[in-house]
C-alpha cells in the first residue's frame, strides 16, 4: 500500500499570503497525484490532478507540481475562502487510490 | 448539470450489513469512460476510499475492507450500491460516492461528490 503523508498537519495563514502545502508518497506514484480541498460540513472538490492540472473552475491562484514521491500545492495570495482542509490522493493503481491525512489552514 | 446523492440508513447496530445507495444525474453509469467510486470519512478525521465500479462492471475494493464491502450497480435506475457487512463502531462517519472520468490515457479522478450521508453504528 502506497502511504501519502503531508505536512504540515496545520498552518496558520494570514490574507493575501502565499501558501506551500507538502504531500509525500511512500514511493513513486508517477504523476498520477490530486489535491482536494474540503470546508467545513462539505464534500470535497477536486482542485488538481496528474499533479498539476487545475480541474474546472479552479482560480488560477491554485498550482501544483511535483512528480513521483514529492509533490506542492500552491496557493498564492490566499483568500479567507480558501480556509480548508487540504487532502492529496494518489491514484497510481487507480481505480485503487489512498489520501494523505490532510492539511489543515488556519486564519492566524 | 452532474450531481450525485446518497442515501442509507443514519444508524446500524453492530454486526449488522450497511447498504448505501449513490442515485446519479446528469450521466450514465454505461457511459464507457465512467466509473463511481465510494469514500469515507470517520469523525475528524482523513478520507479513505473505498470502492469503485466501472462502466464496464469492473470492481475495485480497497484491500483492507474487500471481504467487507460489495459495490454494484443498477444502470436503469442510475444507482450505485455499497454493501458493507459485520459494521463496527468504529466504520461511524461520512459515506460519500463521487465520479471518475476516463478520457484517453488520462483520469479526473473523483470530479463531482455526492454531499455524503452519516452513518452512525451503535447498539
Amino acid at each position: 500500500e502506497i502511504v501519502m503523508t503531508q505536512s504540515p498537519a496545520t498552518l496558520s495563514v494570514s490574507p493575501g499570503e502565499r501558501v506551500t502545502l507538502s504531500c509525500r508518497a511512500s514511493q513513486s506514484v508517477s504523476s498520477n497525484l490530486a489535491w482536494y480541498q474540503q470546508k467545513p460540513g462539505q464534500a470535497p472538490r477536486l482542485l488538481m490532478y496528474g499533479a498539476s492540472t487545475r480541474a474546472v473552475n479552479i482560480p488560477a491562484r491554485f498550482s501544483g507540481s511535483g512528480s513521483g514521491t514529492d509533490f506542492t500545492l500552491t496557493i498564492n495570495s490566499l483568500q479567507s475562502a480558501d480556509i480548508a482542509v487540504y487532502y492529496c490522493r494518489q491514484y497510481n493503481d487507480w481505480p485503487m487510490s489512498s489520501f494523505g491525512q490532510g492539511t489543515k489552514l488556519e486564519i492566524k | 448539470q452532474v450531481t450525485l446523492k446518497e442515501s442509507g440508513p443514519v444508524l446500524v447496530k453492530p454486526t449488522q450489513t450497511l447498504t448505501l445507495t449513490c442515485t446519479v444525474s446528469g450521466f450514465s453509469l454505461s457511459d464507457t469512460h465512467m466509473g463511481v467510486s465510494w469514500i469515507r470519512q470517520p469523525p475528524g478525521m482523513a478520507l479513505e476510499w473505498l470502492a469503485h465500479i466501472f462502466s464496464n462492471d469492473e470492481k475495485s475494493y480497497n484491500a483492507s475492507l474487500k471481504s467487507r464491502v460489495t459495490v454494484s450497480k443498477d444502470t436503469s435506475k442510475s444507482q450505485v450500491v455499497l454493501i458493507m457487512t459485520n459494521m463496527d463502531p468504529v466504520d461511524t462517519g461520512t459515506y460519500y460516492c463521487a465520479r471518475d472520468i476516463v478520457v484517453g490515457p488520462a483520469i479526473i479522478p473523483l470530479d463531482v461528490w455526492g454531499k455524503g450521508t452519516s452513518v452512525t453504528v451503535s447498539s
